[in-house]
């Protein structure tokens, strides 16, 4: 049973430059988290995708967009580039449907460098 | 989500159980105790959760106190695999779609022969 998987699991842009990253789900789920991991500190909530639709966003710059295909894997775009956007990217993976909490299943990371 | 409070870092000698300690003292009725573990440079992984009371699986055991102001994260018998930084996360289990995870700086367990 294969688990999130992730790509590229490493890349280098430059400032003003665009960048999509790519996550397919855990097998079995159909909710995509997207999280920004900095160096030292703990992940934060970019944004969650279910059926398609945007659910929620964490605080950060409509530069961050995604998007979620039919088969539940998911894209991550960030425009304009900052150096401050150098982070590892995490999608996490879990089952959306009703009633009590669900653990989320961690991809390996993107880790984007922007010079 | 309520916010958590952990120490910055912890020592455990392999073999021994290692008990991480989380403060959650604004917790809210409807919001379950969450606990992930990151092993450097991997993506976060789950170990437990629980809402009022004890529960055990085959990674660790997590003990609420009855007012569920503050729980532990136990491991059992720590091994150098163990070595990770530890996360206690707070939130409400909403229905539909899972909430969001808000992850803290955790702690740092450090398992040494």
């Amino acid at each position: 049973d294969a688990g999130v998987t992730q790509s590229p699991t490493h890349l280098i842009k430059t400032r003003g430059q665009q960048v999509t990253l790519r996550c397919s789900p855990k097998s079995g789920h159909d909710t995509v988290s997207w999280y920004q991991q900095a160096l030292g500190q703990g992940p934060q909530f970019i944004f969650q995708y279910y059926e398609e639709e945007e659910r929620q966003r964490g605080n950060f710059p409509d530069r961050f967009s995604g998007h979620q295909f039919p088969n539940y894997s998911s894209e991550l775009n960030v425009n304009a580039l900052l150096l401050g956007d150098s982070a590892l990217y995490l999608c996490a993976s879990s089952v959306g449907v009703a009633g009590g909490p669900h653990e989320q299943y961690f991809g390996p990371g993107t880790r984007l460098t922007v010079t | 989500d309520a916010k958590t409070t952990q120490p910055t870092s912890m020592d455990c000698a392999e073999g021994r159980a290692a008990n991480l300690p989380c403060n959650h003292s604004t917790i809210s009725g409807n919001e379950y105790v969450y606990w992930y573990r990151q092993i450097h440079s991997q993506g976060p992984q789950y170990i437990i959760h629980g809402l009022k009371n004890n529960e055990t699986n085959e990674m660790a055991s997590l003990i609420i106190t009855e007012d569920r102001k503050s729980s532990t994260l136990i491991l059992p018998h720590a091994t150098l695999r163990d070595t990770a930084v530890y996360y206690c996360i707070v939130r409400v289990g909403h229905t539909g779609t899972a909430s969001k995870l808000t992850f803290g700086t955790g702690t740092r367990l450090q398992v040494t022969l």
